[in-house]
């Protein structure tokens, strides 16, 4: 069974406020991984990390930002909220060779 | 051109036939390879990892990697109609992105 936890499970939330998605891990997994997926649509790479104070930019060009300081823990953050955000997020960590594994996602709505 | 590509579908089988879902992949060094099944409205659910070239069973499900032609398939046998569901393919490139094709839809019909 596969240790990625996400919170909030949902969020409805006011535009313009600040808002930050959690993601942890317990299984040591050096790689980390941020997805946006509209309902029944492909899944999106927005930000990924191979490492501890390693973050890069996936193939989605998202306003977001994550931190990744400690190998557990890679917390998603939107400055100011919008409708336009409006998705499910979803967290997923591996390591080389190993299986990947997604957290349980939030569905964020702003409104 | 696409990273990693699928069939969108719909794929139709009948209840107990075998079903054989395809993905091509950019990057000839990738490293590491995925097949996800996903409900919809949930997260991705894990079916089968495959590293090196060849074929791997678990149960009903085969998955097949050639990394000469850059190809990874799934087979399911015996599908049942709770094998209904969006089937994504993951790639693990070079520069350690996990990228993930657009999903096949499998409609297995009792």
């Amino acid at each position: 069974e596969a240790d990625i936890y996400q919170t909030p499970r949902y969020l409805v939330i006011g535009t313009g406020k600040k808002i930050t998605l959690e993601c942890s891990q317990t299984m040591g997994h050096d790689k980390m991984y941020w997805y946006q997926q509209d309902p029944g649509m492909e899944l999106h790479l927005i930000h990924y990390s191979y490492g501890v104070n390693s973050t890069e930019k996936g193939d989605l060009s998202s306003e977001s930002t994550v931190s990744r300081i400690r190998t557990e823990h890679f917390p998603l953050t939107l400055e100011s909220a919008r409708p336009s955000h409006t998705s499910q997020y979803l967290c997923a960590s591996t390591s080389m060779n190993t299986e990947a594994f997604f957290g349980q996602g939030t569905r964020l709505t702003v409104v | 051109q696409k990273e990693v590509e699928q069939n969108s579908g719909p794929l139709s089988v009948p209840e107990g036939a075998i079903a054989s879902l395809n993905c091509t992949y950019s990057d000839r060094v990738s490293q590491s390879f995925f097949w996800y099944r996903q409900y919809s409205g949930k997260s991705p659910e894990l079916i089968m990892s495959i590293y090196s070239n060849g074929d791997k069973e678990d149960g009903r499900f085969t998955a097949q990697l050639n990394k000469a032609s850059q190809y990874v398939s799934l087979l399911i046998r015996d599908s049942q109609p709770s094998d209904s569901a969006t089937y994504l393919c993951a790639v693990m490139d070079s520069s350690y992105k996990l990228i993930f094709g657009s999903g096949t839809r499998l409609l297995v019909r009792p």
